[in-house]
């Protein structure tokens, strides 16, 4: 069983189209982070929310962190063909370990 | 800026053989984690080291071993591989506390 769940786990949309992906837990993490990872390269630290209710904004793409630390989203705005790529978000627990969530494909045609 | 560097890039090894992976942190991390990720799959903990001891254990088959050297660098030894191991390994270092894990460009092993 997955600790972190993410959704959708694939979505294949237009240039331009607005988007949001979920990462939903169970469990409260200190802080979670989200990755983007594009083929037979290494996952790519995007964003760290360590506080409940903490947005992030990094150009078009908008983190937030939910209340109580269970779950975040990543919103993006007008995407582009050079978003494309898997969206990991992974959530720290204690003893300095992260949990990595299922992955989103997201795939932006031009 | 210096990022994780992981040798080598790409192995190709027959069945029952025995390969090592390589790490070498971001300077000054003290954590060091290794990944195993399957095509189409999100990463899988392996194992990690902080401060050169071990300190999490995750889904690291036995025939597999790792250690993190003086010089923080990190080592991944497999035996007896299978074609199931056939994978992208990653490194990830850290420091701890920080929230943050970055990864290497990884290793991609073909088992044949």
């Amino acid at each position: 069983t997955q600790l972190l769940e993410q959704s959708p786990q694939f979505l294949s949309i237009q240039e331009g189209e607005n988007l949001t992906v979920y990462c939903n837990s169970s469990s409260v993490f200190s802080s979670l982070q989200w990755y983007r990872q594009e083929p037979g390269e290494g996952p790519v630290l995007l964003v760290t929310v360590v506080t409940g209710g903490e947005v992030k904004k990094l150009k078009r793409l908008t983190f937030q962190f939910g209340d109580a630390r269970k779950d975040s989203s990543l919103h993006i705005t007008a995407a582009q063909p050079g978003d494309t790529g898997l969206y990991l978000c992974a959530g720290e627990g204690n003893f300095n370990k992260f949990y990595f969530g299922s992955g989103t494909k997201l795939n932006v045609k031009p | 800026a210096a990022g994780v560097i992981q040798s080598p890039r790409h192995l190709i090894k027959e069945k029952r053989e025995t390969a090592t992976l390589k790490c070498y942190p971001i300077p000054r991390h003290d954590t060091v984690y290794w990944y195993q990720q399957g095509p189409g799959q999100d990463p899988q903990f392996l194992i990690s080291f902080y401060e050169k001891m071990q300190s999490d254990k995750g889904s690291i088959p036995d025939r597999f071993s790792a250690q993190q050297f003086s010089d923080y660098h990190s080592e991944l030894n497999m035996s007896s591989l299978e074609l199931g191991d056939s994978a992208l390994y990653f490194c990830a270092s850290s420091l701890y506390r920080s929230g943050e894990l970055f990864f290497g460009e990884g290793s991609r092993l073909t088992v044949l």
